[in-house]
């Protein structure tokens, strides 16, 4: 167990609609990054929030934002939502903002099907 | 684009066999390379860390090595158990990339018993 959680587990909508995810770091940390993982590609970076502060951003849709709150958990808000985006998404966290030389801790993912 | 490339794509191994494999990633402006385990079902698990030229780090039977120079790393697994059957990911992190992590599409083991 990482100590990073993730709700909800599984998700199934449709298409054009909204959806959050939800993931709460470890205990002290204060980085989190979200990422995805659809068939065939690699885990792709979206965005990283380090203390409240967007510090990254990766290929994110502008369908797509986060936040990440004074309790430093953090929501992956995602919209008008289409087949392509069902994916599993994962939330990580890290001790400092400089993610590159610290380990990062996943979460156990959300599997998003959009139908 | 960044492209860190993994080989072999996967690797079926017999119980007891020792094993590698490649990560390969662009040489220049390099900041770190993490390597994961990923078993099914499971989420990524960090193995390591690795910043600088020559760098070689041991966990139990799984080492690994990097050259920055010439833009890869090897992931060594000795005498391979069921247990170490997973997906093994390399993650490049560049300087001025803002410390974010391109991931390879990893490497799948299967040791058989």
């Amino acid at each position: 167990d990482s100590g990073v959680t993730q709700t909800p587990k599984h998700l199934i909508t449709a298409t054009g609609q909204r959806v959050t995810l939800r993931c709460s770091p470890r205990s002290g940390d204060l980085s989190v990054y979200w990422y995805q993982q659809s068939l065939d590609q690699g885990l792709q970076f979206l965005i990283q929030y380090y203390n409240g502060e967007e510090r990254a951003k990766g290929n994110i849709l502008e369908r797509f934002s986060a936040q990440q709150f004074p309790d430093l958990h953090s929501e992956l808000n995602l919209s008008s939502l289409e087949l392509g985006d069902s994916a599993l998404y994962f939330c990580a966290s890290s001790a400092t903002w400089t993610g590159g030389t610290y380990e990062q801790y996943f979460g156990p993912g959300t599997r998003l099907t959009v139908t | 684009i960044l492209n860190v490339e993994q080989s072999p794509q996967s690797l079926h191994v017999q119980e007891g066999d020792s094993t590698n494999f490649t990560c390969s990633f662009p040489s220049s402006n390099f900041y770190a390379l993490h390597w994961y385990r990923w078993e099914t079902a499971k989420s990524p698990e960090a193995l390591f860390v690795m910043t600088l030229n020559g760098d070689e780090k041991k966990k139990g039977r799984i080492s690994a090595t990097l050259n920055t120079k010439e833009g890869y790393s090897y992931l060594y697994i000795k005498g391979s158990q069921p247990e170490d059957s997973a997906t093994y990911l390399c993650a490049y992190c560049w300087a001025g990339s803002n410390y974010k992590l391109t991931f390879g599409k990893g490497t799948l083991l299967t040791v058989n018993p």
